[in-house]
């Protein structure tokens, strides 16, 4: 049982490149959720899924799109890079509303 | 709009010590609290949720208290260990649902042998 794991631990883009980010759980959860982590600012919430093919807006979701093709699935898409998008990025995932999340163990994004 | 708020941004404590942390929202009309434990370079791990009807809950040597109306809550630890240095981070759970937490900036705990 691994949990929610993510691909890939690192990375770095130029500005303007492209790039996804899996976030994957094996706990057969309904909810998903894409966080950023920036120093001085707690996470803040991108975009979350409720179910498969669902989708909603969080606090910052713009410059980002996700995907949920699939239940135990949820990508994170960055179409053109900007250094403000350096950060580290969180994957979380929860049984239902209300409930704990679980978190992965986050990617670190470098945008140059 | 939501605001939650985690006084010290840093804590050091000699092993053994119990100790307090604390948390304040702004919007007492909350779903939920939870508190989290992240290590550095890691992912964030639960540790106690409480639901916005209950006013504590306890795990080991952990206990959050959640006293709505003030906007605050405490997450006791107590007879600390080294391997309690982290840093603890309050979320707060919006009326609708956790699909929103709102997390503080989190308190950075060491622990002294």
């Amino acid at each position: 049982n691994a949990g929610v794991t993510q691909t890939p631990k690192f990375r770095v883009l130029k500005t303007g490149q492209s790039m996804t980010l899996l976030c994957a759980q094996d706990m057969n959860h309904e909810y998903m959720y894409w966080y950023r982590q920036d120093p001085g600012m707690g996470l803040r919430l991108i975009h979350y899924s409720v179910g498969e093919g669902t989708t909603a807006k969080g606090e910052v979701p713009d410059g980002y799109n996700v995907s949920r093709l699939k239940k135990q699935n949820f990508l994170l898409g960055l179409e053109s890079a900007a250094p403000s998008q350096t950060s580290v990025y969180f994957c979380a995932s929860s049984y239902s509303t209300g409930n704990t999340q679980y978190f992965g163990p986050g990617t670190r994004l470098t945008v140059l | 709009k939501q605001e939650v708020t985690q006084i010290p941004a840093a804590l050091s404590v000699p092993e053994g010590e119990n100790l307090v942390l604390n948390c304040s929202f702004t919007d007492s009309a909350i779903y939920n609290l939870q508190w989290f434990r992240q290590d550095p370079g890691k992912g964030l791990t639960s540790l106690l949720l409480i639901q916005s009807s209950q006013r504590e809950q306890t795990s080991g040597r952990l206990n959050a208290s959640l006293d709505k109306s003030s906007g605050r809550s405490t997450l006791y630890i107590a007879a600390s260990q080294p391997g309690d240095s982290a840093t603890y981070l309050c979320a707060v759970g919006s009326n609708f649902g956790n699909e929103k937490l709102t997390f503080g900036t989190g308190t950075r705990l060491t622990i002294i042998p």
